[in-house]
């Protein structure tokens, strides 16, 4: 069946570094990709979305490629802040866009 | 827009008894929607899919006399956890699918701790 690997957390960064979180998926078909954030104590955003290969999503500095020959779509970001502390959770959709299949999410903590 | 509503927040229950969360979307409707359910640190694993008057499909080892679902109008979906046990305390999450240019997305709501005592 689909499924998503993240990298295992938690990730801790310095205010202002380069942050990098890796998400391969395993799927058939063409899937769509997500990474969704969950700040503490709140229920998970979309942070951004690709539905086909060589798209990029990007949203709040956050970028991330859909990448069909690597079965990839890494987040990155060039300079975290501390309010990027959350966790993060890589997802893919089938076509019909009916079961979302996460990733086990990885935490971020950003120190100032 | 695409705001996803639950109510309540938090909620303490007593062991054997039933508890109900409401997930409301709030400005669209949704003729689908999915409980989720969270354990402490871990990703998020569906329980089941709700579709606006029909029968919820449930993943499997979901037991569906136990967490009833009802989806009786096109904004609310509720999730009953029937006669609680302390096994039964998590964090579950509801969202609504919402069609967009080329796919699907999924709006969530807030979430609902749950715990059984």
């Amino acid at each position: 069946g689909d499924s998503v690997t993240q990298m295992e957390g938690p990730v801790t960064l310095s205010e202002e570094a380069f942050l990098t979180i890796n998400c391969t998926y395993t799927a058939t078909g063409y899937p769509s990709l997500f990474w969704y954030v969950q700040y503490p104590g709140e229920g998970l955003q979309l942070l951004l979305k690709a539905t086909k290969a060589d798209d990029k999503g990007s949203n709040k500095g956050f970028e991330a490629t859909y990448r069909k020959e690597t079965t990839s779509f890494h987040l990155e970001k060039g300079s975290v802040q501390v309010s990027d502390s959350a966790v993060y959770f890589c997802a893919l959709s089938g076509i019909d866009g009916n079961k979302l299949v996460f990733g086990a999410g990885t935490i971020l903590r950003v120190k100032s | 827009g695409a705001v996803v509503s639950q109510h309540p927040s938090w909620v303490i229950c007593k062991s054997g008894t039933s508890v109900k969360i409401e997930c409301r979307s709030l400005d669209f409707q949704a003729t689908t929607m999915f409980w989720y359910r969270q354990f402490p640190k871990q990703s998020l694993m569906l329980m089941a899919t709700s579709n606006e008057g029909s029968k919820a499909t449930y993943e499997q080892g979901v037991e569906k006399d136990k967490f009833l679902i009802n989806h009786a109008s096109l904004t609310l979906s509720t999730l009953t956890v029937t006669s609680a046990h302390p096994e039964d305390s998590s964090f579950y999450i509801c969202s609504a699918r919402v069609r967009t240019t080329g796919s699907y997305e999924q709006y969530f709501g807030p979430g609902t701790r749950l715990t059984v005592t």
